[in-house]
C-alpha cells in the first residue's frame, strides 16, 4: 500500500524561506510530485523527482531521497500569493498502462506580511 | 483559452437523484482522469481513460459511471446520489498515460442534501 505524510499547516513570513516535508512508504516508486492548490482552485503541477537530488525551478526547489522515502519542497523569497496548499504525490510503478498518482492530504501554507 | 474545462462548477441536488458532470480538454491529450477531493482535502483518483479506453478504475461504487465519447471528453454520471458523494470532483488530462504532468480542471463542487 501507500502512505504519504506531510504537515497539515505551516506559516511563514513574506520574503523568507520555507521547507515543506513529505515522507512516504510505498510498495513501489516511480516518481514524486508536488502540486500547488490555491483555495477553491485546481491543483497545478510544480515539480517532479524520480532520481535522488535537488531539482530547482525558479523560487521553488524539490528534493528527493528514495532510500529515506523523503522529499521536501523549498520555497524561497516567499510572496503572499504563495499562500496555498502544497500536495505531495507519489506514483507507483507503471503496471498495465497505469499512471496513477497517490496524493497526501496537503500542507496548508499561510504567508504573512 | 481554457485548457481543461468542467461543467457545472456547482451542483446542488437531493439524495437519490442522478446527475452528470462534463469535462473537456483542448490540449490534444490522450489521457483523462477523474479525481474526488473530499472535505479533508484528500485528492483520490477514481478513473482514467486513455484514447477512450478505461485504464484505471479504482474502488468506486458502481453508481459512478464514466464515459468518454472521444479523447477530448470524459463525463461522469452518478446514479442514486448519497450524502457521502458530496465533494469536489476534478477532471484532469495528461499528454499520454506515462506523462508526469497532469492538468486539472477547475473542479465541480457537488453538494448532496
Amino acid at each position: 500500500g501507500q502512505n504519504i505524510d506531510q504537515p497539515t499547516e505551516m506559516t511563514a513570513t513574506e520574503g523568507a524561506i520555507v521547507q515543506i516535508n513529505c515522507t512516504y512508504q510505498t510498495s513501489g516508486f516511480n516518481g514524486l510530485f508536488w502540486y500547488q492548490q490555491h483555495a477553491g482552485e485546481a491543483p497545478t503541477f510544480l515539480s517532479y523527482n524520480v532520481l535522488d537530488g535537488l531539482e530547482e525551478k525558479g523560487r521553488f526547489s524539490s528534493f528527493l531521497s528514495r532510500s529515506k522515502g523523503y522529499s521536501y519542497l523549498l520555497l524561497k523569497e516567499l510572496q503572499m500569493k504563495d499562500s496555498a496548499s502544497y500536495l505531495c504525490a507519489v506514483r507507483p510503478p507503471f503496471s498495465g498502462g497505469y499512471n496513477k498518482l497517490i496524493f497526501g492530504a496537503g500542507t496548508r501554507l499561510a504567508v504573512h506580511p | 483559452d481554457t485548457a481543461v474545462s468542467q461543467t457545472p462548477k456547482y451542483l446542488v441536488t437531493q439524495m437519490g437523484n442522478d446527475k452528470s458532470i462534463k469535462c473537456e480538454q483542448n490540449l490534444g491529450h490522450d489521457t483523462m482522469y477523474w479525481y474526488k477531493q473530499d472535505s479533508k482535502k484528500f485528492l483520490k483518483i477514481m478513473f482514467s481513460y486513455n484514447n477512450k479506453e478505461l485504464i484505471i478504475n479504482e474502488t468506486v461504487p458502481n453508481r459512478f459511471s464514466p464515459k468518454s465519447p472521444d479523447k477530448a471528453h470524459l463525463n461522469l454520471h452518478i446514479n442514486s446520489l448519497e450524502l457521502g458523494d458530496s465533494a469536489v470532483y476534478f477532471c484532469a488530462s495528461s499528454q499520454d498515460w506515462q506523462s508526469y504532468e497532469q492538468y486539472f480542471g477547475p473542479g465541480t463542487r457537488l453538494t448532496v442534501t
